[in-house]
């Protein structure tokens, strides 16, 4: 069966730097995305990775290795607006994307 | 442009009833999606459209059904409700459902069928 693993739940320090791993067994592999998700709203799109290593866009990064079937997430300088969940999701064979449960971050002053 | 918009925001069911989710985007994508979201779980893909007047089924369709008369449309239809599916439903749209492209989501309708 395809299958997304991700914590459940993370704190952090405001300021700080936070990994949010990601390990997948899917059929066929089409790329890895972040999303994000604030409380009571809608996913937002953080990331796409497809070839190994290391994407860097301002104060988050994202990593891949397929080999390994893992991916993270790296959140830099911690701020507040930053407390919410955090989504990963494996596109398949078939291109349709399938998602983890999300992490929910949790970022303390 | 407003993007992926969702009606109605909230709605409580009785066992039974049907109602339909609306969904509309702007962004002229051929692709559009319905998801599930329970809680501790993943988004759950119920039903997808590649283009107007065709859909597909999702890894949980049942006890739903979807239709694409326009590229902008895409309601999704609970016939007799049932509490399995109380959740919070989200659409999205993406150009062409390739490797890289991203899905842009509603603001989601919140459901609870009693």
């Amino acid at each position: 069966g395809q299958n997304i693993d991700q914590p459940t739940e993370m704190t952090a320090t405001e300021g700080a730097i936070v990994q949010i791993n990601c390990t997948y067994q899917t059929s066929g592999f089409n790329g890895l995305f972040w999303y994000q998700q604030h409380a009571g709203e809608a996913p937002t799109f953080l990331s796409y990775n497809v070839l190994d290593g290391l994407e860097e866009k301002g104060r988050f990064s994202s990593f891949l290795s397929r080999s390994k079937g893992y991916s993270y997430l790296l959140l830099k300088e911690l701020q507040m607006k930053d407390s919410a969940s955090y989504l990963c999701a494996v596109m398949d064979s078939n291109y349709q994307l399938i998602w983890g449960a999300g992490t929910k971050l949790i970022i303390k002053p | 442009n407003a993007g992926v918009t969702q009606t109605p925001k909230f709605r409580i069911l009785k066992i039974g009833q049907s109602m339909t989710l609306q969904c509309a985007q702007d962004m002229n994508h051929n692709y559009m999606y319905w998801y599930r979201q329970d809680p501790g779980m993943g988004l759950k893909l119920i039903y997808y459209s590649v283009g107007a007047g065709i859909t597909d089924k999702g890894e949980v369709p049942n006890g739903y059904n979807v239709s694409r008369s326009t590229t902008e449309d895409f309601p999704l239809r609970l016939e007799l409700a049932a509490p399995s599916q109380t959740s919070v439903y989200f659409c999205a749209s993406s150009q062409a459902g390739g490797g890289a492209d991203t899905q842009y989501f509603g603001p989601g309708t919140r459901l609870t069928v009693l």
